[in-house]
């Protein structure tokens, strides 16, 4: 069985420019979840969402940030523009369902650089 | 609020050699879980355990052991003899069980390093 699958697995911008970061969930997961860890520090929740709809975006750092879940199936996270600080490795999740009983399943994240 | 504490930010043995990994935490609530996960070079994060509040016991995995004591509000992650891809970086983390995965709370991670 496939895992979650993220892609790019790197990328690096300029300032100011546009990036889309893409998440496949472990197929059947309703639950996506986005992460990131930014400048070594700890790894902070981003948003959550069961099938097409955001649960709960509290993570969200500002209106750059874009993130969409069309159909239910894989996920998009735009950041546009991006900034410096916006440097981290962005972490996608699944889960069957929502509660912490379930496990859930992270890909191997995207290094995003902007310089 | 709801904290965890990784205070060795790189440790570095030889093979073979034990070693601790440290994990204090702070929270309110009197039901809560907390995970260890493992970030080998590979990037992806790796779960390896899961304990609730209400489980003190200490759990032993092949050569990962983990120590849960709410008196020190500490649960802290032991490999023994250590092995090269045991090389990673890990996490603790720690959330309200009645959450959903969105409330994890993760530590800052301590990178360690085995050296042959």
């Amino acid at each position: 069985e496939a895992g979650v699958t993220q892609f790019p697995s790197h990328s690096v911008i300029e300032k100011g420019q546009t990036v889309t970061l893409r998440c496949d969930p472990i197929s059947g997961h309703d639950n996506l979840y986005w992460y990131r860890r930014v400048m070594g520090k700890e790894i902070k929740f981003l948003l959550h969402f069961v099938k097409e709809s955001k649960q709960d975006e509290s993570g969200m750092p500002n209106n750059r940030f874009l993130a969409e879940r069309t159909g239910g199936t894989y996920s998009t996270l735009k950041v546009q523009p991006a900034e410096l600080e916006d440097s981290g490795v962005y972490f996608c999740a699944s889960s069957q369902d929502g509660y912490l009983n379930t496990e859930a399943f992270f890909g191997q994240g995207t290094r995003l650089t902007v310089v | 609020a709801q904290k965890v504490t990784q205070a060795q930010t790189e440790i570095s043995v030889v093979e073979k050699e034990d070693v601790t990994l440290d994990c204090v935490y702070e929270t309110r609530d009197t039901t809560y879980y907390l995970f260890w996960y493992k970030q080998p070079p590979s990037g992806e994060l790796v779960f390896l355990i899961r304990r609730n509040s209400f489980d003190e016991q200490n759990e032993i995995s092949g050569r990962y052991s983990w120590n849960f004591q709410k008196s020190t509000s500490s649960f802290n992650f032991t490999i023994t003899a250590s092995q090269v891809v045991d090389s990673a970086v890990y996490f603790c983390a720690l959330s309200d069980p009645y959450s959903s995965a969105s409330k994890i709370i993760f530590g800052s991670g301590t990178r360690l390093s085995i050296r042959p």
